[in-house]
């Protein structure tokens, strides 16, 4: 099936600590975008690459990561830099959609949770 | 002021009972909206784009009105399935790529 995986679903970690999430799609999407949800919140932009060995940061990009070496993967690693890292982080893809507008698919998420 | 504005709600309605969001966004210079469905402790999921015509998809009706900036979405004769957030979502589509602004989410809850 055709998709966007993330992994894991859940994640535990101790202050101090890296951690990397896992995003893969094999939708062919040349772009590639990480979000962060807080409770109650909106989705906002952490880092987004629209091309292979390309990423640019986004609205709150202190404190994490990314790398993105293959189309299929873009991972991102939340430092232990980041002051509030317990949310949910979600990533998404996009493909060009009509009326000057890319439409993005999401991931199923994963929620970092900072003991 | 927030670029995308959704009032947080709850809205509380009875199934059948027609319901509609309103959303506010500030750049004028936006070129695509979309409508996103988002339950509990998921993912969001493209519900429908808005086009500047207004268009419709079953019970679900989006309406663009470019000059006073707001988008909205219409539901009639809600489900209990409809119960989820939605999320008014912007796209600038500027040089810098394809960069999606949420608002907030509105919340709905359809009781029986």
């Amino acid at each position: 099936d055709g998709g966007i995986t993330q992994s894991p679903k859940y994640l535990f970690r101790k202050e101090g600590q890296n951690v990397t999430l896992s995003c893969e799609q094999n939708l062919n999407h040349d772009a590639m975008y990480w979000y962060r949800q807080d409770p109650g919140q909106g989705l906002r932009l952490i880092y987004y690459s629209q091309i292979v060995n390309d990423f640019q940061k986004g609205d709150i990009a202190e404190g994490y990561s990314v790398s993105r070496e293959k189309k299929e993967s873009f991972p991102l690693t939340v430092t232990s830099a980041q002051k509030n890292p317990t949310a949910f982080y979600l990533c998404a893809s996009s493909i060009p959609g009509g009326n000057g507008g890319d439409t993005q698919y999401f991931g199923p998420g994963t929620r970092l949770t900072v003991l | 002021r927030k670029e995308v504005e959704q009032d947080p709600g709850p809205f509380n309605v009875p199934e059948g009972a027609t319901v509609a969001f309103n959303c506010t966004y500030s750049n004028s210079a936006s070129q695509s909206f979309f409508w996103y469905r988002q339950d509990c402790r998921k993912e969001p999921k493209l519900l429908m784009s808005v086009y500047s015509s207004g268009n419709e998809d079953g019970r679900f009706t989006a309406q663009l009105n470019r000059a006073s900036q707001y988008i909205s979405l219409l539901i009639r004769d809600s489900k209990l399935s409809d119960s989820a957030t939605y999320l008014c979502v912007v796209n600038l589509n500027n040089n810098a790529g394809n960069m999606l602004t949420f608002g907030g989410g509105t919340r709905l809850m359809v009781k029986p």
